[in-house]
């Protein structure tokens, strides 16, 4: 596809539950980022990779959530013992690089995954 | 730590109307500067993007200023039409990895 993808789009869990959640970036896209955005809200900054390597995970606000992107393409957050208050939609945005002019630092989304805990 | 207001929260207007979405941001120090679209239950949809030595950009109806100077930006749309109803929202991308810092963005409902 063109675009980039996530699945599950909807995920129902039970507090406690683990969950993951998958996303495709945009083929040759190095850089990638996931957000978290409640409801009404504008999304806030969760993680940040560059090709494999995780740069950045200071947006990430537990040590429940974990994220990995171990060949530098796909990439998969973990929420461990899910609570009610990390419903809402993930994000997953990637761009060509990180650096550079516009054509290569600007940030395409995906659809999002809307995660509710019960 | 970098904070980006957005105003008005929403806003309705009646169709054909010019309209100017305001974004305001406290560290001038940014990488760039990107304007989305999101509809409901959607993505966000990139529509402009500025990067920090440039003032405006534009596509079709659509014109994006950036002032780093005063921490602001401005999104104007030029005869407003029901298909551009969204949240509009506005990010701020910084140094060292660009990630975005968001507005709270602003609900547009153009009526007919």
């Amino acid at each position: 596809g063109a675009g980039v993808s996530q699945s599950p789009r909807y995920k129902v869990a039970k507090r406690g539950q683990d969950v993951a959640l998958r996303c495709d970036p945009i083929s040759g896209h190095v850089s990638l980022f996931w957000y978290q955005q409640a409801l009404g809200q504008g999304p806030e900054f969760l993680t940040y990779f560059q090709n494999e390597a995780q740069l950045d995970k200071s947006g990430l606000p537990s040590d429940r959530f974990f994220a990995e992107r171990p060949e530098g393409s796909v990439s998969t957050l973990k929420i461990q013992r899910t609570q009610q208050e990390d419903s809402a939609v993930y994000l997953c945005a990637s761009s060509l690089k990180a650096s550079g002019g516009a054509f290569y630092n600007e940030q395409f989304f995906g659809p999002g995954t809307r995660l509710t805990v019960l | 730590k970098q904070e980006v207001t957005q105003i008005p929260a929403a806003l309705s207007v009646p169709e054909g109307e010019n309209l100017v979405l305001n974004c305001s941001f406290t560290d001038s120090a940014i990488y760039n500067l990107q304007w989305f679209r999101q509809d409901p239950g959607k993505g966000l949809t990139s529509l402009l993007l500025i990067q920090s030595s440039q003032r405006e950009q534009t596509s079709g109806r659509l014109n994006a200023s950036l002032d780093k100077s005063s921490g602001r930006s401005t999104l104007y749309i030029a005869a407003s039409q029901p298909g551009d109803s969204a949240t509009y929202l506005c990010a701020v991308g910084r140094f060292a990895g660009n990630m975005l810092t968001f507005g709270g963005g602003t609900r547009l409902m153009v009526k007919p």
